[in-house]
């Protein structure tokens, strides 16, 4: 596609619901990233893939947390057992090859914890 | 540990009042720093990356300089258009070298007043 699509755009949900965040990157896009922005702050790593693999999860805050990539291109980002601190604007960016950090991003999913 | 820290948090500027944002860093070893904008309800837009200090970027009003601690980024002669969220952020030699996981700064606010 033409940029980095994050569907939904906004999800509400209860604490202790599980949800599912999805990126669908640029196409022919290897390299795919997610972070995390909280109110007033930059974004923050929490997982980069190339390819099918998790090349780097070192941000991930616990294992509530966890994405996929079964294809090489869209990837899901999934919440078990939602906390209201999980309340933030989940960000996913892509790039043609891994390495060089002026990739693109999307526009985000705000996710609320209620 | 890496760092960024950007100054001032938010800028009101004149349309035509020129001005400078700083981004200070601390990392272990620069792979390169980045600039990103970002407009409110979207994700970080890429603007600049600078590798090496005394390297310089120019895009229309913008212009971006690096030194072996911080970098700036100049604003010559602003439009209302230009009011957004400016970001910094570092990428480090070592082991995340090949992955570009990117370490943000909070972030400058800038509004252009017509």
């Amino acid at each position: 596609g033409a940029g980095v699509s994050q569907t939904p755009s906004n999800k509400v949900t209860e604490k202790g619901k599980y949800v599912e965040l999805r990126c669908d990157p640029i196409s022919g896009h290897t390299a795919l990233y997610w972070y995390r922005q909280s109110l007033g702050q930059g974004p923050e790593f929490l997982i980069y893939f190339q390819g099918t693999g998790a090349a780097d999860d070192s941000g991930l805050p616990n294992d509530r947390f966890f994405a996929v990539r079964p294809e090489g291109s869209v990837s899901t980002l999934k919440i078990q057992r939602t906390e209201r601190g999980d309340s933030a604007v989940y960000l996913c960016a892509s790039s043609p090859t891994g390495g060089v950090g002026g990739y693109t991003f999307g526009s985000g999913t705000r996710l609320t914890v209620v | 540990e890496d760092q960024v820290t950007q100054s001032p948090e938010a800028l009101r500027l004149q349309e035509g009042e020129s001005s400078s944002l700083n981004c200070s860093y601390t990392v272990s070893g620069l792979r390169g720093l980045f600039w990103y904008r970002q407009d409110p309800g979207k994700g970080p837009e890429f603007l600049f990356t600078l590798y090496s200090a005394g390297e310089e970027k120019e895009k229309e009003r913008l212009k971006a300089t690096l030194t072996k601690k911080e970098s700036f980024l100049h604003i010559t002669a602003p439009k209302p258009e230009d009011s957004a969220t400016y970001l910094c952020a570092v990428q480090h030699q070592g082991g995340s070298s090949n992955t570009g996981k990117l370490i943000f700064g909070q972030g400058t606010t800038l509004q252009v007043k017509p």
